[in-house]
């Protein structure tokens, strides 16, 4: 069964840094582009940033670009996401969610996500 | 950047009856067009992909039609378990969502 489980969220001061993982059980993760998402409270969703199977490729939104940097680490099966300089706008439940083929890059698995809160 | 516009923002349906929920796109985005269910507190959840094919799992009472810049996710006999938010996804150029259209019960 495919698991994706993120952790690391919590209550930050804006201007400070926050590192979100994802851990993945139930499928080869090494063979798959992974992803954040968020949803601010009460609101739709935001893609974030992508990351291919072997880290060849990363991809921002432009909301985040030069503040945040995904990464993963195939050998623990792990999806990371550092986010510096953060924003009272950045807070939202960010969830991990994984693309099935790099033909089809929609999100087929999401995990349960994590609430970062920035404020004073 | 593609902006996905659905509607209505809200629609009341009486269980049994059916659903039809609305997503247009700024700019075609051909088939490239996935919906997804989200209940409170949960994760979104994968229903169509393909802007037609259901994923796994998913019943057939849940339909998708369209392609370019027109959309419809159809729910033929409305159960109770699926009154939630969804919202559709174009991934033909980068990811945008919808606003979402949130199905209540009338």
């Amino acid at each position: 069964e495919v698991q994706l489980v993120e952790s690391g969220g919590g209550l930050v001061k804006p201007g400070g840094s926050l590192r979100l993982s994802c851990a993945a059980s139930g499928f080869t993760f090494s063979s798959y582009s992974m992803n954040w998402v968020r949803q601010a409270p009460g609101k739709g969703l935001e893609w974030v940033s992508s990351i291919s199977s072997s880290s060849s490729y990363i991809y921002y939104a432009d909301s985040v670009k030069g503040r945040f940097t995904i990464s993963r680490d195939n050998a623990k099966n792990s999806l990371y996401l550092q986010m510096n300089s953060l924003r009272a706008e950045d807070t939202a439940v960010y969830y991990c969610a994984r693309v099935p083929a790099r033909t089809a890059p929609y999100f087929d698995y999401w995990g349960q996500g994590t609430l970062v809160t920035v404020s004073s | 950047e593609i902006v996905m516009t659905q509607s209505p923002a809200t629609l009341s349906v009486s269980p049994g009856e059916r659903a039809t929920l609305s997503c247009r796109a700024s700019q075609s985005v051909s088939s490239n067009l996935a919906w997804y269910q989200q209940k409170p507190g949960q994760a979104p959840r994968l229903l169509i992909y393909g802007a037609s094919t259901r994923a796994t799992g998913i019943p057939a009472r849940f339909s998708g039609s369209g392609s370019g810049t027109e959309f419809t996710l159809t729910i033929s006999s409305l159960q109770s378990e699926d009154f939630a938010v969804y919202y559709c996804q174009q991934y033909n150029n980068w990811y945008t969502f919808g606003q979402g259209t949130k199905l209540e019960i009338k």
